[in-house]
């Protein structure tokens, strides 16, 4: 059965810190991996990983994927009480649906 | 050019009513997905539909759970005969086309609760 697991499922930080949030996976039809932030409403897009070693990067926020090891990981610097948030991994199917498979989730929590 | 549009946002029915929830995709998006958000848990697919068309209908329980998407108006998930483990959030996601090397876009959910 295909499946996408997070890790930590949470964490406490305090501002300033910098966090590293795991997603390994195993899909059989894999296409590509997402990272999505879900504040009280609905996932917003962050990244989307689909080769292997190339980093992806917007602001204090960056990600990369393996495909080897099959795993991806989030790097938040420099830490803000706006990055509390729980943040979601899903890998794409590549099979005809093309539909999302989620990890569970690691809920972030930033102290000021 | 308005988001993927859900509604309500939030809807509390008593056992063994139906819960009906709605799903405006994108201007443009000819594909909708739903998916299910437990409390405590990730996301987790339930169906996917073109226009007129119910692609994949996998991760959709059995019994009581149904779901169109007509060449009009927007997609509906309906639930019949609720019961308390029905409560939870249900997202709808639109995206342009077949599903390639584009992230769907989600709408802020319909939080339905059963007392």
């Amino acid at each position: 059965e295909d499946k996408v697991v997070q890790s930590p499922l949470s964490l406490v930080v305090h501002e300033g810190d910098t966090v590293t949030l795991n997603c390994s996976y195993e899909v059989t039809n894999f296409r590509s991996l997402l990272w999505y932030k879900q504040e009280k409403k609905a996932p917003t897009f962050l990244f989307m990983l689909t080769s292997s070693g190339i980093e992806k990067k917007s602001g204090r926020l960056s990600s990369i994927l393996d495909k080897k090891e099959l795993f991806s990981i989030l790097n938040i610097t420099a830490t803000q009480t706006g990055d509390s948030a729980i943040y979601l991994c899903a890998v794409v199917d590549s099979s005809n649906t093309g539909k999302l498979i989620f990890g569970q989730g690691t809920t972030l929590q930033v102290k000021p | 050019n308005a988001g993927v549009m859900q509604n309500p946002r939030h809807l509390v029915r008593r056992r063994g009513q139906e819960a009906r929830l709605r799903c405006s995709p994108m201007k443009g998006h000819s594909h909708v997905y739903w998916y299910r958000q437990l409390p405590e848990e990730g996301l987790k697919f339930m169906v996917y539909l073109q226009k007129e068309n119910i692609i994949d209908e996998s991760g959709m329980p059995k019994e009581r759970f149904s779901a169109e998407f007509p060449k009009e108006g927007p997609s509906i998930l309906r639930i019949q005969q609720v019961v308390r483990g029905d409560s939870a959030a249900y997202f709808c996601a639109s995206s342009p086309r077949h599903r390639g090397n584009t992230e769907a876009f989600f709408g802020q959910g319909t939080r339905l609760t059963v007392v």
